[in-house]
């Protein structure tokens, strides 16, 4: 079975655009979470979507946002980008809900310059 | 409020020296406990998880967790160490109290350094 996959691995870009990361989550996987991981803060939860709903969310402002078709794959958005969103972004997906693991992608490195 | 405190963010150990990265957790409720692995350039793998069955766990590449209530400890140990070991280790925690369960808490990761 293919694992989760992220697209696209790397991207660069400046202060004050956008950018939209996207997530395939395993095959049959409902639920797929995001997050964000930097050297000074670590990983940190940004959300999770089960089902096209977001169910929890992180602390993060309003500009990082994210959707879940209904094939489950994900997308998630940063608007008007800053020099610390630069970070690794992962993805991860699970069956069902609750405390079931989840598997992680390959993550996409941001560079914002 | 879950949190995760991994002790050491660096560890060196030779090559066949026994592993040990230590996990202390904090969680009101019991807590579901993961450890992960990340190679440079790559996402995290699931080397073991705790979900209140047998409190010792044993996962993949040899590595084994023990979790003990009475010090809110979840200790990574493998006897051997291999090169291909060193990676970047995750204690990880998850439990039902609201709000929480569908994300994962991690500690600020050990890095954990083979010498030949």
């Amino acid at each position: 079975k293919a694992g989760v996959t992220q697209t696209p691995r790397y991207l660069i870009k400046t202060r004050g655009q956008q950018v939209t990361l996207s997530c395939s989550p395993i095959s049959g996987h409902r639920s797929v979470s995001w997050y964000q991981q930097t050297p000074g803060q670590g990983l940190q939860f940004l959300f999770e979507y089960f089902s096209e709903t977001q169910r929890n969310k992180g602390n993060f402002p309003g500009r990082f946002s994210g959707r879940q078709f209904s094939n489950s794959r994900s997308e998630m958005n940063v608007s008007t980008l800053e020099l610390g969103d630069s970070a690794l972004y992962l993805c991860a997906s699970s069956l069902a809900q609750g405390l079931d693991t989840q598997y992680f992608g390959p993550g996409t490195r941001l560079t914002v310059l | 409020a879950q949190s995760v405190t991994q002790l050491g963010s660096h560890v060196s150990v030779s090559e066949g020296a026994l592993v040990l990265l230590r996990c202390n957790y904090s969680s009101s409720v019991p807590p579901y406990l993961f450890w992960y692995v990340q190679y440079p350039n790559q996402g995290l793998q699931l080397l073991l998880k705790y979900t209140s069955a047998a409190t010792l766990v044993k996962g993949i590449n040899g590595f084994e967790a023990e979790f003990k209530k009475s010090e809110t400890s979840f200790h990574l140990t493998k006897p051997s160490a291999h090169m291909s070991d060193a990676a970047e280790y995750f204690c990880a925690v998850s439990d039902l109290s609201g709000g929480s369960n569908y994300k994962l808490t991690f500690g600020k990761g050990t890095l954990l350094t083979v010498n030949p």
